[in-house]
């Protein structure tokens, strides 16, 4: 079973932020957040992770909570193209295994 | 850099029939994946080669799937015989344990297979 916990679905208006959460409550020390999205037919992408420290790429900032139980995946100025199902995986370092949950949702809105 | 190829793009069988998916990776990447992702859910692991070499295959369903790698680069993929709930996008992914994120996976655009 996914390790993770996120909302089915959500909206967000075009050119505001979208702020995706997903709850981890039993990670372990040594597991990585990742995030992945999956644009209708196509394969998931690689969009960003982490492991305790907040990081920031081209793509999104992924903030994740001191007690790392939870994270948000950020969007700073979402577009159309950013409607796509996301997806929130723990995985242990060095295991190379991702468990897929169910995802978010994310529907941007014109 | 070139993708993760996969093909077909889209399959349509009827049940009892075999199937065959074939899958290139990013080329230098050793380790291998093949997920099944059925409408509406997450992609599932059925098998994971390091090389050549099967690491995991304990989602495999034995009786009818099957999986190989023989050269450690291209992979494929077979179904025999196809059941109606094996319908579903079937998708490659690949990873290398030399890059800088080496759990990072690359995923191709997969094989939608519909099985009448």
């Amino acid at each position: 079973d996914a390790k993770t916990t996120q909302p089915p679905s959500m909206d967000c208006a075009e050119g505001r932020a979208a702020n995706l959460p997903c709850n981890h409550s039993t990670i372990s020390g040594n597991e990585y957040v990742y995030w992945y999205r999956q644009i209708h037919s196509q394969g998931p992408q690689y969009i960003i992770h982490g492991l305790k420290n907040n990081e920031t790429n081209e793509m999104a900032s992924l903030i994740i909570t001191e007690d790392r139980k939870s994270s948000t995946l950020i969007l700073p100025h979402a577009t159309l193209r950013d409607t796509a199902v996301y997806y929130c995986i723990v995985s242990f370092s060095g295991t190379y295994k991702y468990i897929f949950g169910t995802g978010t949702r994310l529907k941007v809105l014109a | 850099e070139a993708g993760v190829a996969q093909s077909p793009r889209y399959k349509i069988i009827e049940k009892r029939q075999s199937v065959a998916f074939w899958c290139n990776p990013i080329s230098g990447h050793a380790t291998l994946y093949w997920y099944q992702q059925i409408l509406g859910q997450g992609p599932k692991l059925l098998i994971q080669f390091q090389n050549n070499g099967v690491v995991d295959d304990s989602q495999l369903p034995k009786d009818r799937f099957s999986a190989e790698r023989l050269k450690g680069v291209d992979s494929t993929l077979k179904i025999q015989p196809a059941k109606l709930e094996d319908s579903a996008v079937y998708l490659c992914a690949s990873s290398s344990r030399l890059a800088i994120h080496p759990d990072t996976q690359y995923f191709g655009p997969g094989t939608r297979l519909t099985v009448l």
